[in-house]
């Protein structure tokens, strides 16, 4: 069964680098996900496609600040330069032919 | 500009039915995987369904099965989800993505199940 393991909380100061986790299911490490960011009250908005290679595509209107990589099992977004609107929850998402589509339980992320 | 607009959300009572609807412009809405997102109070976000382009493959989250249908209309941009027998747990905010990597989401609709 696939799944996605994620921190529930993060938090670092405001100027300062994040790196948010993801990690797949055993037999799974090959998959790309794509990462998803909440702002309070709002609906999610796109990040990024993050492939097992670590190669990602972002999404129209990301900054620079937001990147990805990936090692074995672990998908990592990290946040450089954070700011206040940074604050919010993070979702990594992955999808397959045959099988349910995932999203991990989410990182609230606090900026400091 | 891409645009995804959900409709249909409201209060039903347990057992009921509604239909969601989401107006897709902007795209070429017949070459993408479409899908159906929720996210009950307070809790993350749960994949519901989804259906390919062509509307020939249809997947479930378990939950939903013999419940739920999604389907499409192509001509019409148009993606919708049947939702019969409701229960409380299906209060959620819903939201319509496109692509695999839902890459566009809707604003959502909030459908609330309640006596």
């Amino acid at each position: 069964q696939l799944v996605l393991t994620q921190s529930p909380s993060a938090s670092a100061s405001l100027g300062a680098s994040v790196k948010l986790t993801c990690t797949l299911s055993s037999g799974h490490s090959s998959y790309a996900i794509a990462w998803h960011q909440q702002q309070p009250e709002k609906g999610p908005r796109y990040l990024m496609k993050l492939n097992s290679d670590g190669s990602h595509s972002k999404g129209d209107g990301i900054p620079d600040r937001f990147s990805g990589s990936s090692s074995g099992a672990e998908r990592y977004l990290t946040i450089s330069s954070l700011q206040s609107e940074d604050e919010a929850d993070y979702y990594c998402q992955t999808w397959g032919t045959g099988i349910n589509w995932v999203f991990g339980g989410g990182t609230k992320l606090t900026v400091l | 500009e891409v645009q995804l607009v959900e409709s249909g959300g409201g209060l039903v009572q347990p057992g009921g039915s509604l239909r969601l609807s989401c107006a897709a412009s902007g795209f070429t809405f017949s070459s993408y995987w479409m899908s159906w997102v929720r996210q009950a109070p307070g809790k993350g976000l749960e994949w519901v369904a989804n259906i390919k382009q062509d509307g020939s493959e249809k997947y479930y989250v378990d939950s939903v099965k013999g419940r739920f249908t999604i389907s499409r209309d192509n001509a019409k941009n148009s993606l919708y989800l049947q939702m019969n027998s409701l229960r409380a747990e299906d209060t959620a905010v819903y939201y319509c993505a496109r692509d695999v990597v839902f890459d566009y989401w809707g604003q959502g609709t909030l459908v609330t199940v309640s006596s």
